[in-house]
Formats: C-alpha cells, structure tokens, sequence
C-alpha cells in the first residue's frame, strides 16, 4: 500500500532564505508526483506536476525533483517570502488514485 | 471560465441528517473526484469518476454515494450523516496528464 510522508511537519524560516521541503513514497510505481499549496481555510492550488519519467520540474522560484528509485522527491523554494506561507501538500498518482502527505506548514518571516 | 464549483460552502447537519454536495466543473474534464481532508492527516479519496457514467470507491467510501450525472457534475451524498463525516470536502476533476484542479471546498459539521 502506497504511503507519502512530509518532513517537517512544519518550518519557519526568515524571509529571503532558501529552503527545501521533502517527500517520501513507499512504492516507486507511480504515474507522477504533484505538489500542491494551500492557503488557510482555502482549496489547493496546484504547482508543479512531475511525470514519472521526469528528474524535475521549474517553475518561478519552485523547483520540485523526483527520484522514484529511492522514493524521494523535494520541493525547493528560492528567494522565500511571506507570501509564500502556506501548506504544501506532495501527492502520489497512482492510477487515479492521488495518495497524498500530510503537508509541511510553512512559514516566512518578515 | 469558473473551474471547478462546489456548493453549499458551509452546511451543518444533525447526526442522521441527509445531504448532497454539488459539484460543477466547466473544463471538460474526464475525471472527477471527491475528497475529505481532516487535520493533521492528507486528503483521502472517498469516490472518484474515470469517466461520464463510471463510478468507483476509492479509500474511505463507506457512508457516502455519488452520482456522476454528465459530465460536468459529481455529487456526493451522505444518506445518514454521523458526527465522524465532519470533515473539509474537495471537489477536483483532471484530464489525463494534468494536475487535478481543485474545488473550494466545503466545510461540513455533523453535531
């Protein structure tokens, strides 16, 4: 059975730093791997999908990377800022079914 | 272009109460699905729909039923509500390839 574990729980980092965020997969049999932001109270926005053949994806000051040998991927934030706080929840496709984390909370600080 | 639509956004219910959440989308997506989410854990997948006129459990079924009822709309319903369905309930749909889009959610509390 397919599990996805976030780690931190949650951070907080002073604005401007760079930062990593982690995943972890127990099954490498995965369709892709999506990365997703929540805002209190609000839905999920996605931002950035990787394929199951793909090493990474860009996006802005988002970079996310997939390693499915060792069931790892990492969502690194460039240049944070206080908009930047949020939840970010890692979520596994396979076959339709999304298995997610239980998200990193996190939190810039002016 | 609204994405994808979600009522009511707030409902409380009494325990044995019936409901239905609606749920739009206007991307002519193929899939939709129906999430809950319950803090500290992740969303987990409740029902989902591959395609117009296919329905399928996913990981916590039991309590609810859906209706794919074309291919815009998928709504859930809770037939007797119990104080364990109080929960945050999302909406999503996706085409092959792409990232799901979300709904925004609705909050629901069973007392």
């Amino acid at each position: 059975k397919q599990e996805v574990t976030q780690i931190p729980a949650a951070l907080s980092v002073p604005e401007g730093e760079n930062l990593v965020l982690n995943c972890s997969f127990t099954d490498s049999a995965i369709y892709n791997l999506q990365w997703f932001r929540q805002d209190p109270g609000k839905g999920l926005t996605s931002l950035l999908l990787i394929q199951s053949s793909q090493r990474e994806q860009t996006s802005g000051r988002l970079n996310a990377s997939l390693d499915k040998s060792s069931g790892r991927s990492t969502l690194y934030i460039a240049a944070s800022q206080p908009g930047d706080s949020a939840t970010y929840l890692c979520a596994v496709d396979s076959n339709y079914q999304l298995i997610w984390g239980a998200g990193t909370k996190l939190i810039i600080k002016p | 272009n609204a994405g994808v639509t979600q009522t009511p956004k707030f409902q409380v219910l009494k325990t044995g109460q019936s409901m239905t959440l609606q749920c739009a989308q206007d991307m002519n997506h193929n899939s939709m699905y129906w999430y809950r989410q319950d803090p500290g854990m992740g969303l987990r997948l409740i029902y989902y729909s591959a395609s117009e006129g296919t329905t399928d459990k996913g990981e916590v079924p039991n309590g609810y039923n859906v209706s794919r009822l074309n291919k815009r709309e998928f709504s859930l319903r809770l037939e007797s509500a119990a104080p364990s369905q109080t929960s945050v309930y999302f909406c999503a749909s996706s085409t092959l390839d792409r990232p799901r889009v979300f709904g925004p959610g609705t909050r629901l509390t069973v007392l």
